[in-house]
């Protein structure tokens, strides 16, 4: 079936510094990938989205290339800042079979000061 | 809009009572998602309703757990006999289609 797979938290990393979350996924379909962020004491909200290969979704300076020859949707933010420390969670959705979404198990990002 | 709207926020109660949680989604959304969020088991999706019909509710750990979604405005998960490993974050989400969910604020259950 589908999956999705991430890199195991937490990251910690400095104020500024570049930010990668690794993300790959198993599908048999053609699924659209999203990333969802989690602050602390709050549900997931959609952090970005790509629906098909070769898009790259945006915002809040976080990008996500959908690869389909790797079958990856990194994450990426060239300068991150205290206030991204969250969890982040890379899904899938195939809705050409009009299934749910499949979330990853979340990565855990600390910024430091 | 209100976003969805979850209550109560926070529950404790006591192994062997009933606990009902209850979830109102976003006016037009067609699906209606529960997951529960533990530290060690992470987001597990327990079912899903489609037009308030539920589609899969593979995730349901065990006969305990039931849920219903008697109108399109509403929807509860109910735990009877409720356990101490049944304390968990239970995150109501819902959806105009399968692009984008929208999540609760959540309900924290502590159970004793």
């Amino acid at each position: 079936g589908d999956s999705v797979t991430q890199m195991e938290g937490p990251v910690t990393l400095s104020e500024e510094a570049f930010l990668t979350i690794n993300c790959t996924y198993t599908a048999t379909g053609y699924p659209s990938l999203f990333w969802y962020v989690q602050y602390p004491g709050e549900g997931l909200q959609l952090l970005l989205k790509a629906t098909k290969a070769d898009d790259k979704g945006s915002n809040k300076g976080f990008e996500a290339t959908y690869r389909k020859e790797t079958t990856s949707f990194h994450l990426e933010k060239g300068s991150v800042q205290v206030s991204d420390s969250a969890v982040y969670f890379c899904a899938l959705s195939d809705t050409n079979r009009d299934d749910k979404i499949i979330f990853g198990k979340g990565t855990r990002l600390h910024i430091l000061p | 809009d209100a976003g969805v709207i979850q209550s109560p926020r926070h529950e404790v109660t006591e192994m062997g009572q009933e606990v009902t949680l209850r979830c109102k989604p976003i006016s037009g959304h067609d699906y209606l998602f529960w997951y529960r969020q533990t530290m060690m088991r992470g987001l597990e999706l327990l079912i899903y309703f489609n037009n308030n019909v539920p589609i899969d509710d593979s995730g349901m750990p065990e006969d305990r757990f039931s849920a219903k979604m008697p109108n399109a405005s509403f929807s509860t998960l109910k735990i009877q006999p409720s356990e101490p490993r049944d304390s968990a974050v239970y995150f109501c989400a819902s959806s105009y289609d399968l692009n984008e969910q929208f999540f609760g604020p959540g309900t924290r259950l502590t159970v004793l």
